[in-house]
């Protein structure tokens, strides 16, 4: 089946640096991957669209200066968060369809668990 | 703009024990609504997909079945193997902009007791 992978699995570092996190799929080409962020018991809030050699998509609140995404390839997408603050201490997930088609099932990295000190 | 409402926020069973879960959603045009399963610091994984009304879905325990503004998950006989967030997402019948998004519930925390 497919598999998104997604490194680090946590990271921590420190109020004013930048940290990158990679979502690569595995086993198939994703043209479009999706940024997802998750509160503590809370659901899923979708970020951005990453689309494979163009801008990203972001949605309505989210600083497209501040989480910079870059799709430079068909299995990668990469989301840096910069000048990281503790209010963006989160678990940000990404997510690629396996198929073009646009009702097929997300398949989900197993996130990276971001704490910002 | 899309709405999904999962009930209950928590549920606790004991092994054996019978019980379905709630997803409420509103959409100006469902092109599919999924469940997921997630394990606590992981990712959702992903269990089914329904597409239209009357339709079901069943893997091992679980069952999903649709109507036109809710879909439930039927545990039957769980095990505390079963036991994590289902999370229920619709994806609407948008435009091209929409790269095909899915907008989640809330989730509902499953605890089953051996």
């Amino acid at each position: 089946g497919a598999v998104v992978s997604q490194h680090p699995s946590w990271v921590i570092c420190k109020s004013g640096t930048s940290v990158k996190i990679e979502c690569r799929s595995l086993d198939f080409q994703a043209t479009t991957m999706f940024w997802y962020r998750q509160f503590p018991k809370q659901s899923l809030m979708l970020m951005a669209t990453s689309n494979e050699g163009s801008k990203a998509t972001y949605e309505q609140g989210v600083e497209k200066d501040k989480f910079l995404i870059n799709h430079a390839s068909l299995t990668l997408s990469t989301l840096t968060v910069t000048s990281a603050h503790p209010e963006d201490s989160s678990f940000y997930i990404c997510s690629a369809r396996e198929t073009m088609g646009y009702n097929s099932p997300l398949h989900f990295g197993n996130g990276t668990r971001l704490t910002v000190t | 703009e899309d709405q999904v409402t999962q009930s209950p926020e928590a549920l606790r069973l004991q092994e054996g024990e019978s019980s379905s879960l709630n997803c409420s959603y509103t959409v100006s045009g469902l092109r599919g609504l999924f469940w997921y399963r997630q394990d606590p610091g992981k990712g959702p994984e992903f269990l089914f997909t329904l597409y239209s009304a009357g339709e079901e879905k069943e893997k091992e325990r679980l069952k999903a079945t649709l109507t036109k503004k809710e879909s439930f998950l039927h545990i039957t006989a769980p095990k505390p193997e079963d036991s994590a967030t289902y999370l229920c997402a619709v994806q609407e019948r948008a435009g091209g902009t929409s790269y095909g998004k899915l907008t989640f519930g809330q989730g509902t925390i499953l605890t089953v007791h051996p």
